[in-house]
Protein backbone atom coordinates (compact mmCIF):
# COMPACT_ATOMS: atom_id res chain seq x y z
CA UNK A 1 0.00 0.00 0.00
CA UNK A 2 0.85 3.65 0.22
CA UNK A 3 3.47 5.09 2.40
CA UNK A 4 3.85 8.81 3.20
CA UNK A 5 7.01 10.28 4.91
CA UNK A 6 6.78 14.03 6.07
CA UNK A 7 9.45 16.09 7.41
CA UNK A 8 10.19 18.09 9.48
CA UNK A 9 7.91 16.80 12.56
CA UNK A 10 8.32 20.09 14.15
CA UNK A 11 9.24 23.53 12.25
CA UNK A 12 9.82 26.88 14.32
CA UNK A 13 9.70 30.14 11.89
CA UNK A 14 9.58 34.07 12.95
CA UNK A 15 6.84 35.67 12.19
CA UNK A 16 6.93 37.00 8.45
CA UNK A 17 9.02 34.01 7.01
CA UNK A 18 8.60 31.27 5.03
CA UNK A 19 7.84 28.19 6.15
CA UNK A 20 8.53 24.95 3.56
CA UNK A 21 6.83 21.13 4.75
CA UNK A 22 7.95 17.99 2.51
CA UNK A 23 6.26 14.95 1.67
CA UNK A 24 7.09 11.89 -0.21
CA UNK A 25 5.38 9.13 -1.48
CA UNK A 26 5.73 5.45 -2.11
CA UNK A 27 3.26 4.43 -4.77
CA UNK A 28 3.59 5.92 -8.43
CA UNK A 29 -0.14 5.93 -8.96
CA UNK A 30 -1.05 8.06 -6.40
CA UNK A 31 -2.71 11.09 -8.59
CA UNK A 32 -4.57 13.52 -5.33
CA UNK A 33 -2.16 15.28 -2.97
CA UNK A 34 -3.84 17.08 -0.47
CA UNK A 35 -2.57 19.24 2.60
CA UNK A 36 -4.79 19.54 5.76
CA UNK A 37 -4.16 22.41 8.73
CA UNK A 38 -5.58 21.21 11.75
CA UNK A 39 -6.00 23.20 15.36
CA UNK A 40 -5.64 21.71 18.42
CA UNK A 41 -9.20 19.64 18.97
CA UNK A 42 -10.36 20.79 15.66
CA UNK A 43 -10.91 19.09 12.51
CA UNK A 44 -8.54 18.53 9.60
CA UNK A 45 -9.44 21.39 7.07
CA UNK A 46 -8.42 21.26 3.37
CA UNK A 47 -6.22 24.30 3.02
CA UNK A 48 -4.71 23.15 -0.47
CA UNK A 49 -4.59 20.34 -3.04
CA UNK A 50 -2.86 19.28 -6.11
CA UNK A 51 -3.57 16.68 -8.75
CA UNK A 52 -0.78 14.28 -10.83
CA UNK A 53 -1.39 16.59 -13.87
CA UNK A 54 -0.18 19.76 -12.10
CA UNK A 55 3.28 20.71 -11.29
CA UNK A 56 2.32 23.45 -9.02
CA UNK A 57 -0.20 25.62 -7.72
CA UNK A 58 -0.54 28.80 -5.38
CA UNK A 59 -3.01 29.94 -3.49
CA UNK A 60 -2.46 33.56 -2.03
CA UNK A 61 0.34 33.00 0.73
CA UNK A 62 -0.08 29.12 0.10
CA UNK A 63 1.48 27.17 -2.44
CA UNK A 64 2.17 23.75 -2.97
CA UNK A 65 4.64 21.71 -5.98
CA UNK A 66 4.60 18.25 -7.05
CA UNK A 67 7.41 15.93 -8.61
CA UNK A 68 6.17 12.83 -9.91
CA UNK A 69 9.55 11.62 -11.29
CA UNK A 70 10.97 12.14 -7.32
CA UNK A 71 7.44 11.28 -6.01
CA UNK A 72 7.81 14.30 -3.39
CA UNK A 73 4.98 17.01 -2.63
CA UNK A 74 6.00 20.37 -0.74
CA UNK A 75 4.10 22.69 0.98
CA UNK A 76 5.22 26.46 1.10
CA UNK A 77 3.56 29.05 3.33
CA UNK A 78 5.20 32.79 2.70
CA UNK A 79 4.64 35.65 4.95
CA UNK A 80 3.64 33.39 8.00
CA UNK A 81 1.41 34.75 10.17
CA UNK A 82 0.46 33.80 14.13
CA UNK A 83 -2.86 31.79 12.96
CA UNK A 84 -0.98 29.60 10.96
CA UNK A 85 0.63 27.96 13.76
CA UNK A 86 -1.26 24.25 13.51
CA UNK A 87 -0.35 20.66 12.82
CA UNK A 88 -0.03 20.10 8.80
CA UNK A 89 -0.64 17.23 7.56
CA UNK A 90 -0.27 15.63 3.71
CA UNK A 91 -1.60 12.58 2.04
CA UNK A 92 -1.70 10.67 -0.77
CA UNK A 93 -4.62 8.96 -2.65
CA UNK A 94 -4.25 6.30 -5.42
CA UNK A 95 -6.19 5.38 -7.97
CA UNK A 96 -7.14 2.23 -6.84
CA UNK A 97 -10.30 2.10 -8.44
CA UNK A 98 -12.47 3.00 -6.13
CA UNK A 99 -10.67 2.05 -2.99
CA UNK A 100 -9.54 5.83 -2.64
CA UNK A 101 -8.81 6.76 0.75
CA UNK A 102 -6.34 9.26 1.87
CA UNK A 103 -2.81 8.16 3.09
CA UNK A 104 -1.46 10.99 5.28
CA UNK A 105 1.98 11.87 6.83
CA UNK A 106 2.72 12.08 10.42
CA UNK A 107 2.51 15.98 10.93
CA UNK A 108 4.45 18.65 10.95
CA UNK A 109 3.96 21.54 13.98
CA UNK A 110 4.26 24.52 12.60
CA UNK A 111 5.12 26.84 15.43
CA UNK A 112 5.11 30.70 14.51
CA UNK A 113 7.28 32.75 17.12
CA UNK A 114 6.44 36.47 17.41
CA UNK B 1 -23.67 23.60 3.58
CA UNK B 2 -23.81 22.08 7.04
CA UNK B 3 -20.45 20.03 7.33
CA UNK B 4 -20.41 16.37 8.50
CA UNK B 5 -22.10 15.88 11.85
CA UNK B 6 -20.54 13.56 14.44
CA UNK B 7 -21.56 11.96 18.23
CA UNK B 8 -21.02 11.92 20.48
CA UNK B 9 -17.75 14.23 20.98
CA UNK B 10 -16.32 12.68 24.19
CA UNK B 11 -16.81 9.34 25.24
CA UNK B 12 -15.00 7.48 28.34
CA UNK B 13 -15.38 3.72 28.56
CA UNK B 14 -13.11 0.61 30.51
CA UNK B 15 -11.66 -1.76 28.43
CA UNK B 16 -13.63 -4.83 27.28
CA UNK B 17 -16.86 -2.60 26.69
CA UNK B 18 -18.43 -1.88 23.88
CA UNK B 19 -18.98 1.40 22.23
CA UNK B 20 -20.12 3.15 19.27
CA UNK B 21 -20.27 6.72 17.37
CA UNK B 22 -22.30 8.26 14.23
CA UNK B 23 -21.65 10.34 11.40
CA UNK B 24 -24.18 12.04 9.40
CA UNK B 25 -22.07 12.97 5.92
CA UNK B 26 -22.61 16.31 4.16
CA UNK B 27 -26.41 15.82 2.60
CA UNK B 28 -25.38 13.82 -1.05
CA UNK B 29 -22.23 13.20 -0.13
CA UNK B 30 -21.73 9.46 -1.68
CA UNK B 31 -18.95 8.24 -0.12
CA UNK B 32 -18.31 8.44 3.33
CA UNK B 33 -14.54 7.06 5.42
CA UNK B 34 -14.02 6.73 8.70
CA UNK B 35 -10.39 7.27 10.03
CA UNK B 36 -8.70 6.77 13.36
CA UNK B 37 -6.55 9.48 14.38
CA UNK B 38 -3.96 8.45 17.48
CA UNK B 39 -2.70 11.30 19.16
CA UNK B 40 0.33 12.59 17.35
CA UNK B 41 -0.27 10.33 14.18
CA UNK B 42 -2.00 11.27 11.25
CA UNK B 43 -5.37 10.20 10.23
CA UNK B 44 -5.25 6.43 9.59
CA UNK B 45 -7.77 5.05 6.80
CA UNK B 46 -10.48 2.02 8.52
CA UNK B 47 -13.28 1.88 6.20
CA UNK B 48 -14.64 3.84 3.23
CA UNK B 49 -18.28 3.64 1.53
CA UNK B 50 -19.69 4.14 -1.49
CA UNK B 51 -23.44 5.03 -0.75
CA UNK B 52 -24.50 1.78 1.41
CA UNK B 53 -21.73 -0.10 0.50
CA UNK B 54 -17.79 -1.06 1.74
CA UNK B 55 -15.32 -0.09 -1.00
CA UNK B 56 -11.97 -0.78 1.99
CA UNK B 57 -12.06 -2.46 4.75
CA UNK B 58 -8.57 -3.59 4.57
CA UNK B 59 -6.82 -1.70 7.50
CA UNK B 60 -10.22 -2.74 9.98
CA UNK B 61 -9.60 -4.75 12.65
CA UNK B 62 -12.65 -6.71 11.81
CA UNK B 63 -12.47 -8.89 15.62
CA UNK B 64 -13.58 -5.74 17.00
CA UNK B 65 -14.49 -3.39 14.65
CA UNK B 66 -17.63 -3.00 12.59
CA UNK B 67 -18.88 -0.70 10.48
CA UNK B 68 -22.11 -0.11 8.48
CA UNK B 69 -24.00 2.62 6.30
CA UNK B 70 -27.49 1.91 6.25
CA UNK B 71 -29.89 3.73 3.20
CA UNK B 72 -26.59 5.10 2.20
CA UNK B 73 -26.57 8.06 4.79
CA UNK B 74 -26.01 8.05 7.96
CA UNK B 75 -22.99 5.88 9.45
CA UNK B 76 -21.83 3.94 12.59
CA UNK B 77 -18.62 2.91 13.82
CA UNK B 78 -18.74 -0.01 16.53
CA UNK B 79 -15.80 -1.08 18.80
CA UNK B 80 -16.84 -4.11 20.80
CA UNK B 81 -14.81 -4.88 22.74
CA UNK B 82 -12.66 -2.01 23.49
CA UNK B 83 -8.83 -2.46 24.14
CA UNK B 84 -6.52 0.15 25.92
CA UNK B 85 -4.78 1.20 21.82
CA UNK B 86 -8.30 1.67 20.80
CA UNK B 87 -7.84 5.43 22.24
CA UNK B 88 -7.88 8.08 19.73
CA UNK B 89 -10.32 9.98 17.66
CA UNK B 90 -12.22 8.41 15.45
CA UNK B 91 -13.05 10.98 12.22
CA UNK B 92 -15.57 10.82 9.76
CA UNK B 93 -14.86 12.24 6.45
CA UNK B 94 -17.29 12.22 3.31
CA UNK B 95 -16.65 13.18 -0.24
CA UNK B 96 -19.18 14.07 -2.97
CA UNK B 97 -17.49 11.40 -5.13
CA UNK B 98 -14.64 9.60 -4.88
CA UNK B 99 -12.24 11.82 -6.77
CA UNK B 100 -13.65 14.61 -4.91
CA UNK B 101 -12.23 16.70 -1.42
CA UNK B 102 -12.84 14.90 1.49
CA UNK B 103 -14.62 16.78 4.28
CA UNK B 104 -13.92 15.76 7.72
CA UNK B 105 -16.39 16.12 10.90
CA UNK B 106 -15.25 16.74 14.23
CA UNK B 107 -13.98 13.52 15.45
CA UNK B 108 -14.89 11.47 18.94
CA UNK B 109 -12.37 11.62 21.25
CA UNK B 110 -12.51 7.88 23.12
CA UNK B 111 -10.69 7.48 25.46
CA UNK B 112 -10.40 3.64 26.94
CA UNK B 113 -9.58 3.01 30.70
Amino acid sequence: GENVEQHPSTLSVQEGDSAVIKCTYSDSASNYFPWYKQELGKRPQLIIDIRSNVGEKKDQRIAVTLNKTAKHFSLHITETQPEDSAVYFCAARGSGGGADGLTFGKGTHLIIQP
Amino acid sequence: EAGVAQSPRYKIIEKRQSVAFWCNPISGHATLYWYQQILGQGPKLLIQFQNNGVVDDSQLPKDRFSAERLKGVDSTLKIQPAKLEDSAVYLCASSLLVTDTQYFGPGTRLTVL
